[in-house]
Parts: structure tokens; sequence; C-alpha cells
């Protein structure tokens, strides 16, 4: 069945460092992909997505990077700064135009100042 | 814009009682999904609400229902609490239109089932 699943659940970086963020998912059929911040006591905040026919996508800072050669997600935090430190999730677009997301468990992004 | 309000923020219940959530989504947002969040299972879609339809539903039991009015704000009900409903259940709302929209999710209401 469909499963996204985080390689780390806590990712220690110093300030300053870039940050990689790692997510496996197993449904090829996806076409849709997010990545999420929560941060304590918040909802998930929406970082950055990417479609299935890019491979690679820029934000402010942030950069996604999809393979699906070996259905891989990565986020890429460039000069991480202690505002960074949440927990961050990858999810995926089960059912092209609806909102049925399926997250992973999520990984903890610790910043050491 | 005010973002999606979620009231109340915590509750605590006990077995057998049930629970009535509800969100307000942004002005203009049409859909809205709702999810449990736990330490174990992490984030789980609960259903999805657009135009006052259930569109979309995750595999839950019978126990959790919701529904929509015609302003877009929406309620979640769980029936016969069990402990393991003991959650951060969040709403997310977004436009709901044909092709892939942004959520935007509320802070949360944080249920304790004793």
């Amino acid at each position: 069945g469909e499963s996204v699943g985080l390689h780390l659940p806590t990712l220690s970086v110093q300030e300053g460092d870039n940050s990689i963020i790692n997510c496996a998912y197993s449904n090829s059929a996806s076409d849709y992909f997010i990545w999420y911040k929560q941060e304590s006591g918040k909802g998930p905040q929406f970082i950055i997505d990417i479609r299935s026919n890019m491979d690679k996508r820029q934000g402010q800072r942030v950069t996604v990077l999809l393979n699906k050669t070996v259905k891989h997600l990565s986020l890429q935090i460039a000069a991480t700064q202690p505002g960074d430190s949440a927990v961050y999730f990858c999810a995926e677009l089960a059912a092209r135009g609806y909102q049925k997301v399926t997250f992973g468990t999520g990984t903890k992004l610790q910043v050491i100042p | 814009k005010a973002g999606v309000t979620q009231t109340p923020r915590y509750l605590i219940k006990t077995r057998g009682q049930q629970v009535t959530l509800s969100c307000s989504p942004i002005s203009g947002h049409r859909s809205v999904s709702w999810y449990q969040q736990t330490p174990g299972q992490g984030l789980q879609f609960l259903f999805e609400y657009f135009s006052e339809t259930q569109r979309n539903k995750g595999n839950f039991p019978g126990r959790f229902s919701g529904r929509q009015f015609s302003n877009s704000r929406s309620e979640m009900n769980v029936s016969t609490l069990e402990l393991g409903d003991s959650a951060l259940y969040l709403c997310a709302s977004s436009s709901g239109t044909s092709g892939i929209n942004e959520q935007y999710f509320g802070p949360g209401t944080r249920l304790t089932v004793t």
C-alpha cells in the first residue's frame, strides 16, 4: 500500500551549515509532493512543493529534489538558522485534484547555535 | 486575511463520551480537511469536505464523522471516545478547486481522553 517514510527521526545541524532531510515514498503513482514545517504548538506550515514531472525546485533558502527512479525526496535548507528548528514532514498527494495527503512520520531538525 | 481557526484548543474527555471540534477556514476557502496527529502514527488523514459534501475519506472507523456548513465552517465529531483517540486534531483549508491547492493548517485541538 501507500507509505511515506523518513530516514532519520532527528537531525542535529550547526547553525550556518546546510541541512538535508530525506524522505522515501512507495506510491509511484503520486504526482505531487510537499514539504511541511511544524513548530512546537503549531500546525504544519507549507514550505515547498514539487510535481512529479520535475526533479528540482528552489525556494528561498530551500531546495527540494525528487528522484523518481529510487522514489526519494529530499529537502535542503541552506545556511540553517535557529528558527529552522522544527519537525519537517514530507507528504504526497494521493489523489489528483483532491486534498487527501499522506504524511511521513516527520524528522526533527535541531539547530545548534 | 485571518488564518484557520480551531476551537477549542484543548479538551479533556472521558472514555465513552463524544466530542465535537470546530474549524473555521480562511475566508474564501471551500475545502476543509481533517487530520489526526499522534506521536506513534504521525499525521493521518481523516476526511475532506468541499461545498458541504464529503469528498474524500481516510481509514478511520465510523465513530469519526464530520460535516461542513454553507459558510464552509466544519465540525468533526468523535463518538464513544477511546483512550487511543487522544491526539492533536488538525484541520486545513484550501480553495479546493481543480488542481492541487496549498493547504493552510490551523493550530489544532489537543484532545485528551482519560
